[in-house]
């Protein structure tokens, strides 16, 4: 069955440092989106992708935060300058043509020092 | 912005027993989803609800898409130790973002 998959799963950074997450999403999905869930809360929208560029976008997606597709199969989200407050688990999803549902990657944890 | 009120926060269930959980927004949704979370892992898809006034099954769990199309109820029957976990509701508007409710910690003991 086609899933969306993440890497790395777990990343740990000192605060400052530029972090790149990947996502690759389910092949003839045409939107993409991240998400975030910092430990013990919910899940919390940041960004959708449609046809190359950002179709919405949260409050929490500020100047430090950017997505790219750089090839026909990556989605990636980069964090220029982290801080201790991004440590959180990252969630990429993309969606189905058909029903419009969300299918979830396992996500990345990224922890900042 | 949208926000769903997800209750309860927490249960703490005898296995065998039914669960029941709910969302309520103060905004209209198209969709209505209930993912389950487990530890360290993504939400995975339970249910999806796309009419308003709909009720869909999926083995033991049951959920219904509210006729104001403002909330959203997950029953599980006969829970069983592995339905423990973290359940979100989520409502979408046009097949657009997801909201997701602040989730259902749900702990079953045999």
């Amino acid at each position: 069955e086609p899933e969306v998959t993440q890497t790395p799963s777990h990343q740990v950074t000192q605060m400052g440092q530029e972090v790149i997450l990947r996502c690759v999403p389910i092949s003839n999905h045409l939107y993409f989106y991240w998400y975030r869930q910092i430990l013990g809360q919910k899940v919390e929208f940041l960004v959708s992708f449609y046809n190359n560029e950002i179709s919405e976008k949260s409050e929490i997606f500020d100047d430090q935060f950017s997505v790219e597709r750089p090839d026909g199969s990556n989605f990636t989200l980069k964090i220029r300058s982290t801080k201790l407050e991004d440590s959180a688990m990252y969630f990429c999803a993309s969606r189905d043509r058909e029903t419009g549902e969300l299918f979830f990657g396992e996500g990345s944890r990224l922890t900042v020092l | 912005g949208q926000q769903l009120n997800q209750s309860p926060q927490s249960m703490f269930i005898q296995e065998g027993e039914d669960v029941s959980m709910n969302c309520t927004s103060s905004s209209i949704f198209n969709t209505w989803l209930w993912y389950k979370q487990d530890p360290g892992e993504g939400p995975v898809l339970l249910i999806a609800l796309y009419k308003a006034g709909e009720l869909t099954s999926n083995g033991r769990l049951t959920a219904q898409f509210g006729i104001t199309r403002k909330d959203s109820f997950l029953n599980i029957s006969a829970s069983i130790p592995s339905d423990v976990g973290i359940y979100f509701c989520a409502g979408q508007l046009y097949g657009n973002k997801l909201v997701f409710g602040a989730g259902t910690i749900l702990r079953v003991k045999s």
